[in-house]
């Protein structure tokens, strides 16, 4: 089944300490990307990659990380999170940019 | 850079009846894709109905269908013979067809318009 997978899909943690939500596709996509989701602001991009090795910010990338050294995989990395990350996040690939993106099932963070 | 409008926060309507959900964009671009994408209280985002600029035919897809007018830019969406599994956010979204290479290049969402079924 073509998909793409987050993990965790929830996490509750505290100011500081490192996380990773990791994002795997299995439909051989080119673009992957990483939206947060916020009330009343609908989904706004933090990250993209359009291939292997190469990535570019988005419209908020401050306090993120990404890294893309294999096609089916793009971790978003919190090197130090603040309560202002606390979001819905979205992971999304497609096979290229223009094309419609599938989208993971969303990561809920909870940062204290 | 791009924006989309969503202008109506919430939208309810009959099971059964029609309803029509509003989308305007801002863009100097002449070639790009148009998109509806259905939230639904799972939190999953699933498409709905692609436009792509170029093209003059309205997109349709069973009982989703959109008008779009290009000049006005304007990206409306009608559900027809609506269905209490209608009920969720909809997402307005822009992408452009230019393949930039650098800063944001994604889907521009607007904020969403929340749609109630009364049954």
């Amino acid at each position: 089944e073509a998909q793409v997978t987050q993990n965790p899909r929830y996490l509750i943690t505290v100011t500081g300490k490192k996380l990773t939500v990791t994002c795997s596709q299995n439909m051989n996509h080119e673009y992957m990307s990483w939206y947060r989701q916020d009330p009343g602001l609908g989904l706004r991009q933090i990250y993209y990659s359009m291939n292997v090795e190469v990535t570019d910010k988005g419209d908020v990338p401050e306090g993120y990380k990404v890294s893309r050294k294999e096609k089916r995989n793009f971790p978003l990395i919190l090197e130090s999170p603040s309560p202002n990350q606390t979001s819905l996040y979205f992971c999304a690939s497609s096979l290229w940019g223009s094309q419609p993106q599938h989208f993971g099932d969303g990561t809920r963070l909870s940062i204290l | 850079a791009q924006t989309v409008t969503q202008s109506q926060p919430e939208m309810s309507v009959q099971e059964a009846e029609t309803v029509t959900l509003s989308c305007t964009y801002d863009t100097s671009e002449s070639d790009y894709y148009l998109f509806w994408y259905k939230q639904p209280p799972s939190r999953q985002m699933i498409l709905v109905i692609r436009q792509e600029a170029y093209k003059q035919q309205n997109a349709t897809e069973n009982r989703f269908s959109v008008n779009f007018q290009k000049a006005a830019k304007s990206f409306s969406l009608k559900i027809s013979d609506s269905q209490l599994g209608d009920a969720a956010m909809y997402f307005c979204a822009y992408r452009s067809a230019l393949w930039s290479g650098g800063g944001a290049d994604g889907l521009t969402f607007g904020k969403g318009t929340h749609l109630i079924i009364q049954p």
